[in-house]
């Protein structure tokens, strides 16, 4: 039950678009169409963004969205904002019928 | 609304037990699978463990098999975690959240319950 491995960091200007990478095995990522995605603000709980890869939340802004390629998952943020400054987590259903998380990802707003 | 409260953390000595509570509202908490999420202080989440809507099936992250049990009593809309054995590392702050299926923790989580493992 290896941690899915993101970047530490990312980084882009309001307005831009960026990507959130999140790579696993055959086990996690590649054989389950269930990964998800939660945005976390410091001292909160988790939200969440993205299930089943590509599907958003009720209330969950369009500025978001999922893909998926082979072992690595993506998270996209379109257009931006400075409230869009948090820690972002991937998750997996696993073949063990275990979930396992992402090391995250901190996104700074420039 | 929906609510989860979690509560039963502390500070508690190393190799000793703890019992977390999670208070559900709000919603048909027996229709729902539930997770238990831990973070330690400046790290990031680790699933701890899931139990199905009506208990009969439970899976544990490898961290904590063997020392930690989930449980849950629908008639109380109340979900546990028992931890035994506990060690520093299983200090964090610990999260129930409810699964949407497929395992996946949903939109509802609770505010969290901060166990320090110390002497």
């Amino acid at each position: 039950q290896s941690a899915l491995t993101q970047p530490a960091s990312v980084s882009g200007s309001p307005g831009q678009s960026i990507a959130i990478s999140c790579t696993g095995t055959s086990s996690d990522v590649g054989g389950s169409s269930h990964v998800s995605w939660y945005q976390q603000h410091p001292g909160k709980a988790p939200k969440f963004m993205i299930y089943d890869v590509t599907n958003r939340p009720s209330g969950v802004s369009d500025r978001f969205s999922g893909s998926k390629s082979g072992n690595t998952a993506s998270l996209t943020i379109s257009g931006l904002r400075p409230e869009d400054e948090a820690d972002y987590y991937c998750s997996s259903y696993t073949s063990s019928s275990t979930l396992v998380f992402g090391t995250g990802t901190k996104v700074t707003v420039l | 609304q929906v609510q989860l409260v979690e509560s039963g953390g502390g500070v508690v000595q190393p190799g000793r037990s703890l019992r977390l509570s999670c208070a559900a509202s709000g919603f048909s908490f027996g229709a729902y699978g539930m997770h238990w999420v831990r973070q330690a202080p400046g790290k990031g989440l680790e699933w701890v463990a899931v139990i199905s809507d009506d208990g009969s099936k439970k899976y544990y992250a490898d961290s904590v098999k063997g020392r930690f049990t989930i449980s849950r009593d629908n008639s109380k809309d109340t979900l546990y975690l028992q931890a035994i054995s506990l060690r520093a590392e299983d200090t964090a702050v610990y999260y129930c959240a409810r699964d949407r299926g497929w395992l996946t923790p949903e939109t509802y989580w609770g505010q969290g319950t901060l166990v320090i493992v110390s002497s």
